[in-house]
């Protein structure tokens, strides 16, 4: 079965610093890897995909991820971070029709 | 990216009643949507996938009675919890599948419903 893990329930970084939210899959094939962004109270906003070609992988406002076919992960990434990326971050991996969601991770940004 | 909506953002009920959930695709035909269920600070929970012009295949676990879902238009599913108790009281969050062109299918989710039942 695939799976995704976020092995960080929080990541706290200061404004204007590079973050990191980590993502590791298991998947048996080709994985189809996704981002997401939850706001409180709010649905998911998708921020940006992996299918196959580039392992960087650029998305929504200003996010990037890269997919390491050794490392099985997919970490999401922004070079400098703003107070209003403090958000409830999840990674996601396609099984069939399906995605399947990390734990999520709380990603908070302090000025 | 696509837009799904969801309505209404909110509801409270009383414990007995039924409360129906709409989620509709605005830019987009959906085949395919699902149906969430999140718990505060928790991952979404997949209850339910909906499938146009056919039966919603359910998660294991999920009563298919309690939660009734129609998907009977190409941007429209509903979902509707009968006979709805305080431990019903739940986010529920839709989402739709983007097929577009060149393969780009993606899953784009609605701003969620707030179920509180007294």
């Amino acid at each position: 079965a695939q799976s995704v893990a976020q092995p960080e329930d929080q990541v706290n970084v200061a404004e204007g610093n590079p973050l990191t939210v980590k993502c590791t899959y298991s998947v048996s094939g080709n994985p189809y890897l996704f981002w997401y962004v939850q706001y409180p109270n709010r649905g998911l906003q998708f921020l940006l995909k992996y299918i196959t070609g580039d392992n960087l992988v650029k998305g929504s406002y200003g996010f990037e991820a890269e997919f390491n076919k050794s490392q099985t992960s997919f970490h999401l990434k922004k070079p400098s971070a703003l107070v209003s990326d403090s958000a409830l971050y999840f990674c996601a991996v396609r099984d069939g029709g399906k995605l399947i969601f990390g734990q999520g991770t709380e990603l908070s940004v302090k000025p | 990216g696509a837009v799904v909506s969801q309505h209404p953002s909110r509801v409270i009920c009383k414990s007995g009643t039924s409360v129906k959930i709409e989620c509709r695709s605005l830019d987009f035909q959906a085949t395919t949507m699902f149906w969430y269920r999140q718990f505060p600070k928790q991952s979404l929970m997949l209850m339910a996938t909906s499938n146009e012009g056919s039966k919603a295949t359910y998660e294991q676990g999920v009563e298919k009675d309690k939660f009734l879902i129609n998907h009977a238009s190409l941007t429209l599913s509903t979902l509707t919890v009968t006979s709805a108790h305080p431990e019903d009281s739940s986010f529920y969050i839709c989402s739709a599948r983007d097929y577009g062109t060149s393969g780009t299918d993606t899953q784009y989710f609605g701003p969620g419903t707030r179920l509180t039942v007294l």
